[in-house]
């Protein structure tokens, strides 16, 4: 089974509306971390959001917030106030367990390629 | 901080070609990791190191892969011979030793994009 899953491969935006970018993940590790990264048309990734199991809150980081379901083992980021320069790919990506080991390791989902139009 | 340096940005080069990318993660940073990015297969962890260790190589392609990692500062990824399937882009990112928490963001290099003809 995939570990994180984004349905979404292509998502079309206007300018200065909000933006909800799916992500489900799949784990029996209570301790996990979520993380939302970035790929511009430039290649780099850029970290943008994170969100720890634990956390009794959704995360949020300027106009990017994280709704957090943990329930239905859900982390779909949402982008207020959309940009042009927010047009790019998005992953989702999962850390497991806390420490050292095999569990410093991220795995990412597939991807969301996002346009933002006029 | 000049953030994880990697060389060369761009390589092209003949089928059973040696090639060798380079990686320099932030210094102070205990881990390192290894991605490779296809349209086919996405982002996959490669290998990764603790302390220059390396933990987990299990998503090492194949024998003709290998990468070290000599000292802190430094860390290499090797295929010989190269395949026109190993075209691809091949990132390092480094992150910071963990603290009983899993929060463990990665500071991913520019990546270099590898074609092999």
């Amino acid at each position: 089974a995939q570990k994180i899953t984004q349905t979404q491969p292509g998502m079309f935006v206007q300018e200065k509306e909000a933006v909800t970018l799916d992500c489900t993940y799949d784990t029996s590790d209570p301790s996990y971390g979520l993380f939302w990264y970035k790929q511009p048309s430039s290649g780099e990734m850029i970290f943008l959001i994170y969100q720890g199991s634990y956390d009794q809150q959704n995360a949020t980081e300027g106009r990017y917030s994280l709704n957090f379901q943990k329930a239905r083992k859900s982390a779909n980021l949402v982008i207020s106030a959309s940009q042009l320069g927010d047009s790019a790919m998005y992953f989702c990506a999962m850390r497991e367990g806390w420490g050292t080991g095999t569990a410093s390791k991220l795995t990412f989902g597939t991807g969301t390629r996002l346009q933002v139009t006029l | 901080d000049a953030g994880v340096i990697q060389s060369p940005r761009h390589e092209v080069t003949e089928m059973g070609q040696e090639v060798t990318l380079r990686c320099k993660p932030i210094s102070g940073h205990d881990y390192l990791f290894w991605y490779r990015q296809t349209m086919m297969r996405g982002l996959e962890l490669l290998i990764y190191f603790n302390n220059n260790v390396p933990i987990d190589d299990s998503g090492m392609p194949e024998d003709r892969f290998s990468a070290k990692m000599p000292n802190a500062s430094f860390s290499t990824l090797k295929i010989q011979p190269s395949e026109p399937r190993d075209s691809a882009v091949y990132f390092c990112a480094s992150s910071p030793r963990l603290a009983g928490s899993s929060y463990n963001e990665q500071f991913f290099g520019p990546g270099t994009r590898l074609t092999v003809l």
